[in-house]
């Protein structure tokens, strides 16, 4: 069965400072990879997909930015995090015959001090 | 474009009355549609999804949704709630593009009171 995991839990991390979120897909290949991020109170906003080893897609300007290192490695980084960077992020994976069904990892909850 | 909106963004209903979620779209191609669950502090999980067929979809935790073309509506209904299903619910349209990405709506928080 397949499994996504994302490290860390938590995190804190003053204004300023690097990011660097990790998140890994056990059990299938080649699959679409989604960094979603959750502010307080409101919805789910898209901030990157791939589709392949390399290849990313952003969806809105920010100061973030996302790899894909391996097949089912996804990372989402920042050199210097602003106050407003602040949410819970959410990495997800679409795969196989599924169609657009996507599976959402645990998260982190990402506090900017 | 598509786009999600989630009429209600706070629902309190009593253990074992009935509820309804409401969810309207707007897409310019096939419609797919789903509904996540999201407990406190937690990733989400799949209630249900409407791709083709019938327009009533069952889903896990005795949750159905109906899907209504004319309406452009895909809303949640439970008939008796408990207090375990207290949480946040996305409604979701997906795109047929490559990347088969989901436009989420803001969310409705489900409180079921004692």
């Amino acid at each position: 069965s397949q499994t996504i995991h994302q490290w860390p839990a938590t995190l804190v991390q003053p204004v300023g400072s690097p990011l660097s979120l990790e998140c890994t897909v056990e059990g299938t290949s080649n699959p679409n990879l989604y960094w979603y991020r959750q502010a307080a109170g409101r919805g789910l906003q898209l901030l990157f997909y791939s589709v392949g080893i390399g290849q990313i897609s952003s969806e809105v300007p920010q100061n973030l930015s996302a790899s894909r290192p391996q097949d089912r490695q996804f990372i989402l980084s920042s050199k210097k995090l602003l106050l407003s960077d602040s949410g819970f992020y959410l990495c997800a994976w679409r795969g196989g015959r599924a169609w657009n069904e996507q599976f959402f990892g645990p998260g982190t909850r990402l506090t900017v001090l | 474009a598509q786009s999600v909106t989630q009429l209600d963004s706070q629902v309190p209903v009593f253990e074992e009355a009935p509820v309804e979620l409401r969810c309207n779209y707007s897409s310019s191609v096939s419609v797919y549609l789903f509904w996540y669950v999201q407990y406190p502090n937690q990733g989400l999980q799949l209630l249900l999804k409407y791709l083709s067929g019938s327009t009533l979809v069952k889903g896990i935790n005795g949750f159905e949704a109906e899907f209504n073309k004319s309406q452009t509506s895909f809303h949640l209904r439970k008939p008796s709630v408990h207090i375990s299903d207290t949480a946040e619910y996305f409604c979701a349209v997906g795109s047929s593009g490559s990347a088969r990405q989901l436009t989420f709506g803001s969310g409705t928080q489900l409180t079921v009171l004692p």
